[in-house]
């Protein structure tokens, strides 16, 4: 498979559940990425990580936690969300360029998620 | 930091008009500006980015111009078809390091 494959593709939660997001980049990229799309609004970063290290966290709740063993593989662990977390949240990949800019973006397919 | 406004939030069309997407954006350091389509419980996809050393780009029904000065850029679509209804965003990033803002997004409709 190529790409950026993420899953579950949907998920349904309660307020009290833990649970986990993944994503996986079949694309020899070294930087990934955690977005949130909620209706009506742009897109919003969340996390960064270049080569496995996070470079960005963009004032997002503790109940997000990003975990990234390697350059292929995202995890977001969710708990104890709010229903306003209600959203699709997309992995993207990049390659960092040798000369340090970050190239173009790929993404996931998303995963819906709904908080009960 | 920085801020991208995109309009409209909506656009609807007849098949074969053309279709006109704008940004601005706050940040006059901001020199690479790409606009991605994300079609109906798809993924977004890069269709035409714009670097600020230029100030259009063209890839047959799609271009993009870049208007520095006035810190604003456009997307237009010519002899649109019902395969562009799509959203579409437009983002804006200031170095090769940094990272993309995005617009808040066009629902395009194009209706046959």
């Amino acid at each position: 498979e190529t790409g950026v494959t993420q899953t579950p593709r949907h998920l349904v939660m309660g307020m009290t559940n833990k649970k986990s997001l993944k994503c996986e980049q079949h694309l020899g990229h070294n930087a990934m990425y955690w977005y949130k799309q909620s209706a009506k609004k742009p897109l919003e970063l969340m996390f960064v990580y270049n080569f496995k290290e996070q470079t960005e966290n963009n004032s997002v709740p503790s109940r997000f936690s990003p975990e990234c063993p390697n350059s292929s593989h995202l995890f977001l662990h969710l708990h104890t969300l709010q229903p306003e977390d209600s959203a699709l949240y997309l992995c993207a990949s990049s390659r960092i360029q040798d000369s340090g800019g970050t190239g173009e973006l790929f993404f996931g397919e998303g995963s819906r998620l709904t908080v009960l | 930091g920085e801020n991208v406004e995109q309009h409209p939030s909506t656009l609807s069309v007849q098949e074969g008009d053309s279709a006109v997407i704008k940004c601005t954006y706050s940040d006059s350091a901001s020199n690479y500006f790409p606009w991605y389509k994300q079609e109906l419980g798809k993924r977004p996809q890069l269709i035409i980015d714009i670097r600020s050393n230029v100030g259009e780009k063209k890839d047959q029904r799609i271009a993009v111009t870049l208007n520095k000065t006035a810190k604003h850029f456009s997307l237009h679509i010519t002899e649109t078809q019902p395969e562009d209804s799509a959203v579409y965003f437009c983002a804006a990033r200031r170095t090769s390091y940094g990272k993309l803002t995005f617009g808040q997004g066009t629902i395009l409709t194009v209706h046959p």
